[in-house]
């Protein structure tokens, strides 16, 4: 089982609409978890921390469900702009991120 | 300065020769660390750097990789020989001891080995 496990996509939806992503992990010592967005040839940049079981930011909103070593990003109201790449990170015991392979979004008109 | 900053934005060398690269982390960040990304991948960990403490390296690729820190500034990753299966960006990103606050990342250094 890899480390981080994450649908590459790409999700295709349109604006308005409401997207998941999931991101699963192999180690049960992750302490830490985040996600980030990155655009196309550019850096990826923190979205969201995920805190305990879960937070929300506007139209986000990660869960975090450390039974069975998931964590999801939900988006309402998709824009144009929030088409990227999402990178889930889990931080293990060792605090070191290992990135997923990213979830690609599309928003169209 | 406010942001990761990381030098150069890109570099283009001959197979063979050997490449440094410069990253300056946020001001106060204890955490430095090198990925590497190549085109249409994930980002690979190299090294991370904690404080004074000794290195953790277990990323590096092979024996041509290094990197080194002065206490909590600077980075600077050199490598030597360089094949064109090292073509790729190489990120670095920092954060503070409390990694709560998430890793912010440089723009990287897109370098190619022709």
């Amino acid at each position: 089982r890899k480390e981080v496990e994450q649908d590459p996509g790409p999700f295709n939806v349109p604006e308005g609409a409401t997207v998941a992503f999931n991101c699963t992990y192999s180690n049960s010592a992750s302490q830490s978890f985040f996600w980030y967005r990155q655009d196309c040839r550019k850096e990826p940049k923190l979205l969201m921390s995920v805190y305990s079981s879960g937070n929300e930011d506007g139209r986000f909103t990660a869960q975090l469900n450390r039974a069975s070593q998931y964590i999801s990003l939900l988006i309402r109201d998709s824009k144009l702009s929030d088409s990227a790449t999402y990178l889930c990170a889990p931080s293990g015991g060792s605090y070191i991120p290992t990135f997923g392979r990213g979830t690609s979004l599309i928003v169209h008109p | 300065g406010a942001g990761v900053s990381q030098s150069p934005s890109n570099k283009v060398t001959e197979k063979g020769k050997d490449v440094e690269l410069r990253c300056d982390p946020i001001s106060g960040h204890t955490a430095l660390y090198w990925y590497r990304q190549r085109l249409g991948q994930g980002l690979e960990f190299l090294i991370y750097f904690q404080g004074n403490s000794a290195p953790d390296k277990s990323g590096l690729p092979s024996d041509r990789f290094s990197a080194e820190r002065t206490g909590e500034s600077v980075s600077t990753l050199t490598i030597q020989r360089t094949q064109q299966e090292d073509s790729a960006v190489y990120l670095c990103a920092s954060s503070l001891q409390e990694r709560n606050y998430g890793y912010t990342f440089g723009s990287g250094t897109r370098l190619t080995v022709v």
